[in-house]
C-alpha cells in the first residue's frame, strides 16, 4: 500500500526562527508528486509547495523549502524566519502518478508559532 | 481564495437523513475531487470525476453518492446518515490532464457536516 507518514505530531518554534518538519512515504512509483498542505484554524486547506519526483531540484516558495531525499523516501519542509501566521496544521501528502490523481495523506504536525 | 466554491459551510441534521453537498471547481478545471477529514479517520480520497465521467473511488462508503454535471459543478450525496459522519467535506479540483500542473489540487473552504 502507498502511505505518507509524518511522525511528529506536534512542534513548536520560536518566532523568526527555522523549523524543519518531517515525512516519509512509501511507493513503488516511479513518476509521482509530493506536497505540502498548510490548514490553519480557519480549516482551508492551503497548497505550500510542490515537488515532481524526477527533479532532483529541491523546490523552494519564498520561506519555505523542501529536502526531497528520494532513495531515503523522505521529504521534509523547512519553515525559515518563522511567522506567528505559520501556526497551522501541516500535512505532507502524494499523489502517485497516473489517471487519478488522488491525494493520501500523512496525519499532519500541528505547529504553533510562539512569539 | 483557491477559486473552489462549496455549499453550504455548515450543515446540521439528524441521523437518518439525507444532504447534498455542493461543489464548483476553479475555472477552467475539469477534476473535481471529493475528500473526508474526521478526527479518526484523518484525510481521505472519497472520490473523483473528471470531466462527468468518474475516475476514481477511494474509501466511499455505498450510502454516499456523487456526480459530477455538464457544467462541471459536482455534488456529493450523503444519506442514512450516522454519527460518524460528522466531518468536514473537501472539494478540490485540478486542470485537464496534460496542462501544466494538471497534479496540483486547489481545496475549497469545506463543509462541515454535524450528524445529531
Amino acid at each position: 500500500a502507498q502511505t505518507v507518514t509524518q511522525s511528529q505530531p506536534e512542534m513548536s518554534v520560536q518566532e523568526a526562527e527555522t523549523v524543519t518538519l518531517s515525512c516519509t512515504y512509501d511507493t513503488s512509483e516511479s513518476n509521482y508528486y509530493l506536497f505540502w498542505y498548510k490548514q490553519p484554524p480557519s480549516r482551508q486547506m492551503i497548497l505550500v509547495i510542490r515537488q515532481e519526483a524526477y527533479k532532483q531540484q529541491n523546490a523552494t516558495e519564498n520561506r519555505f523549502s523542501v529536502n526531497f531525499q528520494k532513495a531515503a523516501k523522505s521529504f521534509s519542509l523547512k519553515i525559515s524566519d518563522s511567522q506567528l501566521g505559520d501556526t497551522a496544521m501541516y500535512f505532507c501528502a502524494s499523489n502517485y502518478g497516473g489517471a487519478t490523481n488522488k491525494l493520501i495523506f500523512g496525519t499532519g504536525t500541528l505547529l504553533a508559532v510562539q512569539p | 481564495d483557491s477559486g473552489v466554491t462549496q455549499t453550504p459551510k455548515h450543515l446540521i441534521t439528524a441521523t437518518g437523513q439525507r444532504v447534498t453537498l455542493r461543489c464548483s471547481p476553479r475555472s477552467g478545471d475539469l477534476s473535481v475531487y471529493w475528500y473526508q477529514q474526521s478526527l479518526d479517520q484523518g484525510l481521505q480520497f472519497l472520490i473523483q470525476y473528471y470531466n462527468g465521467e468518474e475516475r476514481a473511488k477511494g474509501n466511499i462508503l455505498e450510502r454516499f453518492s456523487a456526480q459530477q454535471f455538464p457544467d462541471l459543478h459536482s455534488e456529493l450525496n450523503l444519506s442514512s446518515l450516522e454519527l460518524g459522519d460528522s466531518a468536514l467535506y473537501f472539494c478540490a479540483s485540478s486542470p485537464r490532464f496534460g496542462r501544466p500542473s494538471s497534479y496540483e489540487q486547489y481545496f475549497g473552504p469545506g463543509t462541515r457536516l454535524t450528524v445529531t
